[in-house]
């Protein structure tokens, strides 16, 4: 069964700090990659997706995230982060085109950035 | 707004009681979903449904019972919960096929008390 594992479960940083969160999958064969943030009180929604093609992937709020397929990693990075991206992030895989389709998610890292 | 409308955002319920969970999404898709997000832990896929039939039962105790009736309806029968149940449960749902990635779209989530 596919899992995924996001190491920092906690991370605090000031305001203008650069963000880096690790996200890695267990499964080998085709994958299509998520990472989904959660605010406070709201919805969970979509940061960035890989599907296909460049492996380097912005989505928005100036996030981005790196598709390693060697490594089996799709880490979160943005350059500065803001007091508004306080919330918990979590990464996703699913099976790209056959097999198993709902998505296993993370545990979750909750970013709180400090004013 | 997000498409996937959940009621009621919030219930209360003895370990005897029965109540429902209403997911309804507005997006045409095909697939529907249910997670349940419980703290310090990874979100938990519960059921799908891809075209009203039922596609993946994760393991859950049948005191939680799934009812799909269309695509753009999802219920969750719920009855003699144990308090361990309680949990944010999440809807989703996803326009399922060969050149989908399989973005999930989440309701605002059902916050569950079982006392």
């Amino acid at each position: 069964a596919q899992s995924v594992s996001q190491h920092n479960h906690h991370v605090i940083l000031s305001e203008a700090a650069s963000l880096e969160l690790g996200c890695n999958y267990s499964y080998g064969g085709t994958v299509n990659l998520f990472w989904y943030v959660q605010y406070p009180g709201q919805h969970l929604q979509l940061l960035l997706k890989y599907f296909s093609g460049d492996p380097l992937v912005k989505g928005i709020k100036g996030f981005e995230a790196e598709f390693i397929k060697s490594k089996f990693s799709f880490n979160l990075r943005k350059p500065s982060v803001q007091w508004s991206d306080t919330a918990e992030y979590f990464c996703a895989v699913n099976r790209g085109r056959t097999g198993r389709r709902a998505l296993t998610f993370g545990s979750g890292t909750r970013l709180q950035v400090q004013p | 707004e997000t498409g996937v409308t959940q009621t009621p955002r919030h219930l209360v319920m003895g370990m005897t009681n029965k109540k429902s969970l209403k997911c309804e999404q507005h997006l045409g898709h095909n697939a529907m979903y249910w997670y349940k997000q419980s703290a310090k832990k990874p979100l938990e896929l519960m059921f799908v449904y891809n075209f009203k039939e039922q596609t993946e039962n994760n393991s859950v105790p049948s005191r939680f019972s799934p009812e799909c009736p269309n695509s753009s309806h999802l219920f969750l029968h719920l009855h003699t919960l144990q308090p361990e149940d309680s949990a944010l449960y999440l809807c989703a749902s996803s326009q399922d096929g060969e050149r989908e990635s399989g973005e999930l779209f989440f309701g605002e989530g059902s916050r569950l008390t079982v006392l």
